[in-house]
């Protein structure tokens, strides 16, 4: 089974520039999520949605970033313009719904996007 | 959200047992205790959960206090693989049983192996 792919995995911008990245989830996973990780901490969220639809966004700084999952699927974080404090790792994971003994319900995290900001 | 305390950092040996302490005090009585780690430069991986009653998969064990304050990750036989970030996370089902709740990640345990 093909796991949660980001893109890209490394990222160097100067301040007040724009970035994006881009998540892939695994297959038939409805909610997916975007952390962020600040080096030495543990990763903080930033989105969650449910297909489509934003279920949670009470972290996301919405006057810089911003993201969108089309069609449920691929899901993209932006931002514009970049801080020298978004320096992180943007983590992308997906969720398959709960299902008795079929699975856990845990999360499956991909590999990050590390960005820098000069 | 509940808030988990666990130790900053442990040592461990390499092919010795290693157990992680993780503290919830308050705990409410649907949260479901969740351990995550995360090896170097990678993104956190799943570990183990329950409720109740302590747990065992291929992984690592989790035991369970009856009062549910605390709990303990057990990994039987470290290796220098098992040298990673561990989170331990409270999180409830969410309404309608079909997902766990938002995993709030603290900063975890940083787990050293020694060859």
């Amino acid at each position: 089974e093909a796991g949660v792919a980001q893109s890209p995995r490394y990222k160097i911008i100067e301040k007040r520039q724009s970035v994006a990245f881009w998540c892939n989830p695994i297959s038939g996973h409805a909610t997916l999520y975007w952390y962020q990780q600040i080096l030495g901490q543990g990763p903080k969220l930033l989105i969650q949605f449910q297909n489509n639809g934003v279920v949670d966004d009470s972290q996301l700084p919405k006057d810089r970033f911003s993201a969108e999952r089309l069609k449920g699927v691929d899901s993209t974080l932006k931002i514009q313009p970049a801080k020298l404090e978004d320096s992180a790792v943007y983590l992308c994971a997906s969720r398959p719904r709960l299902a008795g003994d079929t699975n856990t319900g845990e999360l499956f995290f991909g590999e990050g996007s590390r960005l820098t900001v000069l | 959200d509940a808030k988990t305390t666990q130790p900053n950092s442990m040592e461990s040996n390499e092919e010795e047992p290693v157990h992680l302490p993780c503290n919830h005090s308050t705990i409410s009585g649907t949260d479901y205790i969740h351990w995550y780690r995360q090896l170097p430069s990678q993104g956190p991986e799943y570990v183990i959960h329950g409720l109740t009653s302590n747990v065992n998969n291929r992984m690592a064990s989790l035991a369970i206090a009856e009062d549910r304050k605390s709990s303990t990750l057990i990994l039987h036989r470290a290796t220098l693989r098992d040298a990673a970030v561990y989170y331990c996370i409270l999180s409830p089902l969410a309404a309608g049983g079909t997902s766990y709740g938002k995993l709030t990640f603290g900063q975890g345990t940083i787990l050293t192996v020694h060859p």
